[in-house]
């Protein structure tokens, strides 16, 4: 199985903050690489994919980079209602997996 | 707009089966991977396995000798089934849709919005 690391595993941010979170996946997995967003009692919803596509209806101040084994999620100014849970998903191989999450606190 | 609903008992007893229903409406069930997905309370999420409609199935290495996965395209519905279940299995269990966006790249557009399923003696 491909293990995906995220880190931090939490922050504190204010609002208008620049936000990185950083993935890294065990083994090279090219681009495919997703990154969603839950709020609590819901469903996770997906932001980028093929780790720098903007999925349709996402705010452009959500971005993504990386390749191979290392991926970056950025909020270029955070607002009131990105304080969320954050996974990254990794789509090379079976079993899909996702990293422990990264949980986006108000400071 | 395409979405789906998880169903099933919320409560299952130690050692018996667990089964779920996901129904998919305003889209057809027909040449997508559709997943099953798990969350404990306060935990990450878990992959239990995927199937496609023509009829492969993948399942995760951890749960396989436990799921059954089928589907029922003509009632465009899909089932999971997960037997020998442990106070371990209780979760949020969601059913989402994996859809390509090249020949080999996927991700999960589309999420039931979840059942809790407890196990308990």
């Amino acid at each position: 199985d491909i293990q995906m690391t995220q880190s931090p595993s939490s922050l504190s941010a204010s609002v208008g903050d620049r936000v990185t979170i950083t993935c890294r996946a065990s083994q090279s997995i090219t681009n495919y690489l997703n990154w969603y967003q839950q709020k609590p009692g819901k469903a996770p919803k997906v932001l980028i994919y093929a780790a720098s596509s903007l999925q349709s209806g996402v705010p452009s101040r959500f971005s993504g980079s990386g390749s191979g084994t290392d991926f970056t999620l950025t909020i270029s100014s955070l607002q009131p209602e990105d304080f969320a849970m954050y996974y990254c998903q990794q789509s090379y191989s079976t079993p899909r997996t996702f990293g422990q999450g990264t949980k986006v606190e108000i400071k | 707009q395409v979405q789906l609903q998880e169903s099933g008992p919320g409560l299952v007893k130690t050692s018996e089966t667990l089964s779920l229903t996901c129904i998919v409406s305003g889209g057809s069930i027909n040449g997508y991977y559709w997943s099953w997905i798990r969350q404990p309370a306060g935990k990450g999420l878990e992959w239990i396995g995927r199937f496609y409609t023509s009829g492969s199935t993948n399942y995760n290495p951890s749960l396989k000798s436990r799921v059954t996965m089928a589907v029922d395209t003509s009632k465009n519905q899909f089932f999971l089934s997960l037997n020998s279940v442990t106070a371990a299995d209780t979760a949020v269990y969601y059913c989402a849709r994996e859809v390509n966006y090249d020949s080999s790249g996927r991700y999960f557009d589309y999420w039931g919005q979840g059942t809790l399923v407890t196990v308990a003696s």
